[in-house]
């Protein structure tokens, strides 16, 4: 089977940082994506990894490790803006599949 | 087009008729997807469509889900006979290529049976 698993929800202050796990086992892999989520909106592109290492983009950061089938996401500085639920996505040969997301409350 | 389009926003239906969903790709996508996403929950892959070969169907539900797409571009995803726990929201995106394509979405459409 294929399993993509993170934390249902956390809690985080305005200007903190956040770390979000995904890890998965997946039969392929040809990368893996961050998507950002708002209630009641599409998912809209945050990042990919396809290479073990650390992608920076502004105050996102993602990192992967193949052999672990280990990703996170780091949020720096958070902001109210921020509060929105956050989906680990493989693509594996064909198809994209999706963890079940993580909703993040940032709190001032 | 300057996104993904997806109609009808919203489509409440009675129980045991069918529906159909349509999503514009954006121009010159080859790469198509259909998910359903549950109050609440991820995104569950549907269908994928790539430029002019067999869909992968391996995510559908049940025989009574079905997806076509017309020139390589618009797709329409029918659900036949509709039930009560087919009530979600129902999203299509669209990317450039298989593997690193960033796949951009729609607003999708919210399908309520009653």
């Amino acid at each position: 089977g294929q399993n993509i698993d993170q934390p249902t929800e956390m809690t985080a202050t305005e200007g903190a940082i956040v770390q979000i796990n995904c890890t998965y086992q997946t039969s392929g892999f040809n990368g893996l994506f961050w998507y950002q989520q708002h209630a009641g909106e599409a998912p809209t592109f945050l990042s990919y990894n396809v290479l073990d290492g650390l992608e920076e983009k502004g105050r996102f950061s993602s990192f992967l490790s193949r052999s672990k089938g280990y990703s996170y996401l780091l949020l720096k500085e958070l902001q109210m803006k921020d509060s929105a639920s956050y989906l680990c996505a493989v693509h594996n040969n064909n198809d994209m599949r999706f963890g079940a997301g993580t909703r993040l409350t940032v709190k001032p | 087009g300057a996104g993904v389009s997806q109609s009808p926003s919203n489509k409440v239906t009675e129980k045991g008729k069918d529906v159909e969903l349509r999503c514009d790709p954006i121009s010159g996508h080859t790469a198509l997807y259909w998910y359903r996403q549950s109050l609440g929950q991820g995104l569950e892959f549907l269908i994928y469509f790539q430029g002019n070969s067999a869909p992968d169907k391996s995510g559908l539900p049940s025989d009574r889900f079905s997806a076509e797409r017309t020139g390589g571009s618009v797709s329409t995803l029918t659900i036949q006979r509709t039930q009560q726990e087919d009530s979600a929201v129902y999203l299509c995106a669209s990317s450039t290529r298989t593997g690193q394509g960033i796949q951009y979405f729609g607003a999708g459409t919210r399908l309520s049976v009653l």
